[in-house]
């Protein structure tokens, strides 16, 4: 199957700082990808939509300044966790959807688990 | 009321039990249904996909009923292995909505 890399698998880092999180399709080209955000026994929740070639797509109620997303390539998207605090704590995880033009699955990235001191 | 309902959890269940989960969901228009399993601190990963007409796979079952918009998972023979936090996912268009999970533990 389709395999999502995703890079750091974990951070920590000082308040204040910014953290990139890199996210690559490895066998396939995905002109969309996913991020979504889980706290602790929470759901995934959808941050923005990746857009290869143009803007994000942001979910209500997230800081499209805060939470930088660039899509460069058809196999590259990151997240740029800008002046990060501890309240950005968090598991990252991104995806991109099945390359077959059946079904709407999503691969999943392994996460980024981000400690926010 | 919640994009997608689960049964709050977690479920206990000695080896070998059937066990059964419940979802339901909001939006009437969803054109697709997932169950995917998390395991502790990883990323979700497709279980089977959710078809009207049922389908199985081994020792798994899922159900989806659009009148009643609810999805279901049967786990006959339960294995150690098994115990995850179990997610229904709805979809429309691209975009993927998730339930909270229900976590099973089986035990010996």
């Amino acid at each position: 199957g389709a395999v999502v890399s995703q890079h750091p698998s974990w951070v920590i880092c000082k308040s204040g700082t910014s953290v990139k999180i890199e996210c690559r399709s490895l066998d396939f080209q995905a002109t969309t990808m996913f991020w979504y955000r889980q706290f602790p026994k929470q759901s995934l929740m959808l941050m923005a939509t990746s857009n290869e070639g143009s803007k994000a797509t942001y979910e209500q109620g997230v800081e499209k300044d805060k939470f930088l997303i660039n899509h460069a390539s058809l196999t590259l998207s990151t997240l740029t966790v800008t002046s990060a605090h501890p309240e950005d704590s968090s598991f990252y995880i991104c995806s991109a959807p099945t390359p077959r033009l059946a079904g709407q699955e999503q691969f999943f990235g392994p996460g980024t688990r981000l400690t926010v001191l | 009321r919640k994009e997608v309902e689960q049964d709050p959890g977690p479920f206990n269940v000695p080896e070998g039990a059937t066990v059964a989960f419940n979802c339901t969901y909001s939006n009437s228009a969803s054109q697709s249904f997932f169950w995917y399993r998390q395991d502790c601190r990883k990323e979700p990963k497709l279980l089977m996909s959710v078809y009207s007409s049922g389908n199985e796979d081994g020792r798994f079952t899922a159900q989806l009923n659009r009148a009643s918009q609810y999805i279901s998972l049967l786990i006959r023979d339960s294995k150690l292995s098994d115990s995850a936090t179990y997610l229904c996912v709805v979809g429309l268009y691209s975009t993927l909505t998730f339930g909270k999970g229900t976590m099973l533990l089986v035990s010996p």
